[in-house]
C-alpha cells in the first residue's frame, strides 16, 4: 500500500493559463475524491468517481473545472483560464466501496496551486 | 445542507495533560458517519478517529477519543497524555448520509513541552 499520490505536488501559473493535475489513489479503491482547500479553511468538496464514471459534482465546480477517471484507476483534475480565485491546496481522496456509505477516505499530499 | 462547526480555532495544551476539541454538526440524516482527522503542517491528512452514528458507545484509538451525543449534534475529540507530535490542525467531518465528507473549518492544536 503506497498510499494516495498526487503530481505535481506545487503549481505556479499565470492568470488565464491551463494547468492538470494527476491523482493516483490506493490501488484497490473504486472510489476517488477531489477537495479544494483554502487557507486556514477545511476541505471543501469539488466531485468524486466510483470507478470511471463521475457520480456527483459540486456547484463550486465551475465549467472551468473539468475532472476524468478514464480507466477508473489514476484521475486528472484540469483547470482552464485560471483565475487567481484558484488559487488553493487540491486534495484526491480514495475509498473503498463495500456496499456501504461512510468508508474511511484516505488522502493524498495535496496539490498547491498558485495563480499570479 | 449538511453543516460543521468547529468553535475553538486554536487550542493549547501542556506535553502530557488532556485536551478535548469541540465539533458540533447538523444534519437530517439518520445514517450517517463521523471523524477527526488531523492535518500536520506541510504534511497530508490523515484520519484520527470514525464513529458510526448508529453505534451508541464512543469510538476510542489509543489515546484519542470521542464523546458523541447524537441528540445534541455533538462529537468531542479527547486527546490523552498529549505529545509534541499531535501539534496539527484537526477537522472534524461528516460524511452527511451520503459519500462526499463535509469538513469544519477546523481547530489548530499547539502543544507545549
Amino acid at each position: 500500500d503506497t498510499g494516495v499520490s498526487q503530481n505535481p505536488r506545487h503549481k505556479i501559473t499565470k492568470r488565464g493559463q491551463n494547468v492538470t493535475f494527476r491523482c493516483d489513489p490506493i490501488s484497490e479503491h473504486n472510489r476517488l475524491y477531489w477537495y479544494r482547500q483554502t487557507l486556514g479553511q477545511g476541505p471543501e468538496f469539488l466531485t468524486y468517481f466510483q470507478n470511471e464514471a463521475q457520480l456527483e459534482k459540486s456547484r463550486l465546480l465551475s465549467d472551468r473545472f473539468s475532472a476524468e477517471r478514464p480507466k477508473g484507476s489514476f484521475s486528472t483534475l484540469e483547470i482552464q483560464r485560471t483565475e487567481q480565485g484558484d488559487s488553493a491546496m487540491y486534495l484526491c481522496a480514495s475509498s473503498l466501496d463495500r456496499g456501504r456509505e461512510g468508508e474511511t477516505q484516505y488522502f493524498g499530499p495535496g496539490t498547491r496551486l498558485l495563480v499570479l | 445542507a449538511q453543516t460543521v462547526t468547529q468553535s475553538q480555532p486554536e487550542m493549547s495544551v501542556q506535553e502530557a495533560e488532556t485536551v478535548t476539541l469541540s465539533c458540533t454538526y447538523d444534519t437530517s440524516e439518520s445514517d450517517y458517519y463521523l471523524f477527526w482527522y488531523k492535518q500536520p503542517p506541510s504534511r497530508q491528512m490523515i484520519l484520527v478517529i470514525r464513529q458510526e452514528a448508529y453505534k451508541q458507545q464512543n469510538a476510542t484509538e489509543n489515546r484519542f477519543s470521542v464523546n458523541f451525543q447524537k441528540a445534541a449534534k455533538s462529537f468531542s475529540l479527547k486527546i490523552s497524555d498529549s505529545q509534541l507530535g499531535d501539534a496539527a490542525m484537526y477537522f472534524c467531518a461528516t460524511n452527511a448520509g451520503g459519500n462526499k465528507l463535509v469538513f469544519g473549518a477546523g481547530t489548530i492544536l499547539r502543544v507545549k513541552s
